[in-house]
């Protein structure tokens, strides 16, 4: 059964540390999401990829995110310095996208809970 | 870009009454609205998604319905479980991605 991959599951730093999130695609998937989950904004969509190209990362706040995808087999999401206010769950999810009219469904990896102290 | 709201934020039903989530979107342009179901301390799931030249789809004991020309859709669960406790998300796709609703969360009275 092919999953979205995530690690690390939990993340406890402190406040100005770099934090980087991994999350492996389901194989043949060609666009990435990555979600913030807080309890008050819900899914709060950061950045995307499609083939590998950042499509849109007006989501994150540019001056301490970053997202990259080096490989279709990886996606990285970093937060350098990292502040109280980052604590979330940090989902990525993966879906096989063509066209306007191509679409299957979006997989979630298990998320990432960091903890910002 | 696309805007998605849902209501009610939090709802409580007797086991086996219905319960129903309402989304609204705002753009005209967005043509798929799938629904995902997250259990506590687990990843989102799709329960049931309906694409916009359907009305209406049925799944067991879950159904979507959309209105196009009032940008809602909803989802509708009838004889509440147990296992159906859980924060249900709402989402619409736009040209190029895919924006939630801020969920609901429904608790099932025993």
């Amino acid at each position: 059964d092919a999953r979205v991959t995530q690690t690390p599951r939990h993340k406890v730093t402190e406040m100005g540390q770099e934090v980087t999130m991994r999350c492996q695609p389901i194989l043949g998937h060609n666009t990435v999401f990555w979600y913030r989950q807080t309890m008050m904004q819900g899914l709060e969509l950061l950045a995307y990829f499609r083939n590998r190209a950042p499509l849109d990362d007006s989501g994150m706040p540019k001056d301490r995110f970053s997202a990259e995808m080096p490989d279709a087999t990886l996606a990285t999401l970093k937060i350098q310095p990292s502040e109280p206010r980052d604590s979330a769950v940090y989902f990525c999810a993966s879906g096989y996208w063509e066209s306007w009219e191509e679409f299957e469904k979006l997989f979630f990896g298990s998320g990432t809970q960091l903890s910002v102290l | 870009g696309e805007n998605v709201e849902q209501h009610p934020s939090t709802l409580s039903v007797q086991e086996g009454d219905s319960a129903v989530i309402k989304c609204t979107y705002s753009d005209s342009a967005s043509n798929y609205f799938p629904w995902y179901k997250q259990e506590l301390g687990k990843r989102p799931q799709l329960i049931i998604d309906i694409r916009s030249n359907v009305g209406e789809k049925k799944d067991q004991r879950i159904a979507v319905t959309l209105n196009k020309t009032a940008k809602h859709f909803s989802l509708h669960i009838t004889e509440t479980q147990p296992e159906d406790s859980a924060v249900y998300f709402c989402a619409a796709r736009d040209a190029s991605k895919i924006i939630f609703g801020s969920g609901t969360r429904l608790s099932i009275r025993p």
